[in-house]
């Protein structure tokens, strides 16, 4: 089944403890996406990647880091996370050329993040 | 710069009314896509449509219609004969096709409840 994953779905952490919400996607696409969602806020991009080796910033970067080592991950890292980071984010990704081709994006379910 | 206005927070309505989503946006470039996700209360993102800059026709997929308007920026959505399952947050969303570039804006969302 095509699919983006993500893991953990939910998880409740302290301020400052480094952590790393992983991303997969199964359908050979190049470009890959991490969001969070705020009420009243929508979705806000905080990286993407066009294809291995290749990520850039999206409208709310600061306090993480990416990678895209291999195709089909693309991690999420918080180096020392704070409760304004307490958010849903999702994880999408998106054929070839992803957003420049109006591609839609397929989204993995979230995960939950809560910082105390 | 992109942006995308979507100025119903939260709209309830009689199951089996018509409602219109209204989706504004702002973009200088002359070729950009805007789309339209569903997240019903079980969280998951799901795509509805795509429209891109040079196709204005409006399109109906059985009660879902969209009405796209260049000389208004805007790109409303329809739901005719409300059912309960219509319940969700609706975000629409624009990205600019610039190679370069592969950012998408999304609204902040409309709430929208069916009620029975």
């Amino acid at each position: 089944e095509a699919q983006v994953t993500q893991n953990p779905r939910y998880l409740i952490t302290v301020t400052g403890k480094k952590l790393t919400v992983t991303c997969s996607q199964n359908m050979n696409h190049e470009y890959m996406s991490w969001y969070r969602q705020d009420p009243g806020l929508g979705l806000r991009q905080i990286y993407y990647s066009m294809n291995v080796e290749v990520t850039d910033k999206g409208d709310v970067p600061e306090g993480y880091k990416v990678s895209r080592k291999e195709k089909r991950n693309f991690p999420l890292i918080l180096e020392s996370p704070s409760p304004n980071q307490t958010s849903l984010y999702f994880c999408a990704s998106s054929p070839t050329s992803g957003l420049a081709r109006g591609n839609e994006q397929f989204f993995g379910p979230g995960t939950r993040l809560t910082v105390l | 710069a992109q942006k995308v206005t979507q100025a119903q927070t939260e709209i309830s309505v009689v199951e089996k009314e018509d409602v219109t989503l209204d989706c504004v946006y702002e973009t200088r470039d002359t070729t950009y896509y805007l789309f339209w996700y569903k997240q019903p209360p079980s969280g998951e993102l799901v795509f509805l449509i795509r429209r891109n800059s040079f196709d204005e026709q409006n399109e109906i997929s059985g009660r879902y219609s969209w009405n796209f308007q260049k000389s208004t920026s805007s790109f409303n959505f329809t739901i005719t004969a409300s059912q309960v399952v219509d319940s969700a947050v609706y975000f629409c969303a624009l990205s600019e096709a610039r190679s370069s570039a592969s950012k998408i804006i999304f609204g902040s969302g409309t709430r929208l409840s069916i009620r029975p």
